[in-house]
């Protein structure tokens, strides 16, 4: 299975600055057709997963501009331009380019 | 826009089992794959396996196979997600999402863009 590691474990900013999450994947997530199947997801406190970012850049409807993910091949990047309290949980990488779909371990984010 | 609705929460002994379903509410699920994940506390999230309901052929992650079933229901607008053998270890939060395919020819490699509100299953003695 491919797996998913994500850097750091947990962040602490302040509020109007910015944060950056690295996911790095075992194998290339790269399809034939030419998309990458790489997800991101932040899951606050007592609720579902929300889908933020599409095959590696794609902000989902209604996703703030703030969020931005970059990337290709294995190395990816979740950025925040500047965190704002509602921005709080945790977040996660995922995988779809095979099964089983995998995860990262998740990144907590705390305001400070 | 359809939404997912789970059912309630469960309390188990450890070795019985727990069913747990999944409806579209204002829809069906047609040709979308139904997946299953769990959050297990102080854990992340672990994909479990999955269904697309028009076709009725589960795919199962390897650490479940054995005492998982997924099934669609006659309607397919429900998905029914089934554990058996429960330990401990199993108490968590289920939840079920829909699997929207971005690919050309494959169900199974796309976003998970619609979830569950989440169901608790307590293992406990």
């Amino acid at each position: 299975e491919i797996v998913m590691t994500q850097a750091p474990l947990s962040l602490s900013v302040t509020p109007g600055q910015p944060a950056s999450i690295s996911c790095k994947s075992s194998e290339s997530l790269l399809h034939s057709d030419g998309k990458t199947y790489l997800y991101w997801y932040l899951q606050r406190p007592g609720q579902p997963p929300q889908l933020l970012i599409c095959e590696v850049s794609k902000r989902f409807s209604g996703v703030p501009d703030r969020f931005s993910g970059s990337g290709s091949g294995t190395d990816f990047t979740l950025e925040i331009s500047r965190v704002e309290a509602e921005d709080v949980g945790i977040y996660y990488c995922m995988q779809s380019l095979l099964l089983p779909l995998t995860f990262g371990g998740g990144t907590k984010v705390e305001i400070k | 826009q359809v939404q997912l609705v789970q059912s309630g929460a469960e309390v188990r002994k450890p070795g019985s089992s727990v069913r747990v379903s999944c409806k579209a509410s204002g829809g069906t699920f047609s040709n979308y794959a139904i997946n299953w994940v769990r959050l297990v506390p102080g854990q992340g999230l672990e994909w479990m396996g999955g269904v697309i309901p028009v076709f009725d052929t589960p795919n199962y992650a390897q650490k479940f196979r054995g005492r998982i079933a997924i099934s669609a229901g006659e309607s397919m607008n429900t998905v029914y997600m089934e554990l058996s053998g429960l330990t401990y270890q199993d108490t968590a939060v289920y939840y079920c999402a829909r699997l929207r395919s971005a690919a050309y020819n494959d169900m199974w490699s796309g976003q998970l863009d619609s979830w569950g509100q989440g169901t608790l299953v307590t293992v406990s003695s």
